[in-house]
């Protein structure tokens, strides 16, 4: 049982390139989401998806695009990259299908170090 | 605005002894809380939680406490072991529409558990 798989785990982009992150969970989770972690600002969330075909925004969703066409796989894309985009990307997932509450664990992935030059 | 802040960015303890780390709130609504812990390179994995029902949650050497009227809830590991030393994320949830299906995070604290 993979968990949640994050691919690429690194990339190094120049500013201006466009990039898709790729996370996919085998737990036939509802709810999955992308969270980016900078030094001394913890998780913050950027975008997530209660179901297949769904998106919303969260937190810091500028400059990023998402996209639920599987239910298995969540895809985070960055159209024009920018250094202010250097981060590490952590995707997560939930089997919850209504609001979080004690037994719904949110399961996260390895992390996405991307670094824009 | 932060909604949930954990003002300690760092906390060195010794082995054996109480770890303490703190978490504050800010939104009435949130009802359900989280801690997870996070080791360099690894992603975060979930520790403990506990819903606004209740005020104590204990799973083997970690405890959460949740004071609602103060918005405060904290985590005690006890006793600390080395491999304890992580960074540790508050995180909560709840509130209208969106906001029951997502968490916010604190920053974190750094705890180092010396031998």
């Amino acid at each position: 049982n993979a968990g949640v798989t994050q691919t690429p785990k690194f990339r190094v982009l120049k500013t201006g390139q466009s990039m898709t992150l790729l996370c996919a969970q085998d737990m036939n989770h509802e709810y999955m989401y992308w969270y980016r972690q900078d030094p001394g600002m913890g998780l913050r969330l950027i975008h997530y998806s209660v179901g297949e075909g769904t998106t919303a925004k969260g937190e810091v969703p500028d400059g990023y695009n998402v996209s639920r066409l599987k239910k298995q796989n969540f895809l985070l894309g960055l159209e024009s990259a920018a250094p202010s985009q250097t981060s590490v990307y952590f995707c997560a997932s939930t089997r919850a299908k209504s609001k979080l509450s004690s037994g719904n664990t949110i399961y996260f992935g390895e992390g996405s170090w991307l670094t824009v030059v | 605005d932060q909604q949930v802040k954990q003002n300690s960015p760092s906390l060195s303890v010794q082995e054996g002894r109480i770890s303490i780390l703190n978490c504050d709130y800010t939104n009435s609504m949130f009802d359900y809380f989280l801690w997870y812990k996070k080791y360099p390179a690894e992603g975060p994995t979930f520790l403990i939680s506990i819903s606004s029902i209740k005020d104590k949650n204990e799973d083997g050497r970690f405890t959460v406490f949740l004071n609602k009227s103060a918005k405060h809830l904290s985590l005690h590991i006890v006793p600390s072991q080395p491999g304890d030393s992580a960074v540790y994320f508050c995180a909560a949830s709840g509130g209208s529409g969106g906001s029951n299906y997502k968490l916010t995070f604190g920053k974190g604290t750094l705890l180092t558990v010396n031998p």
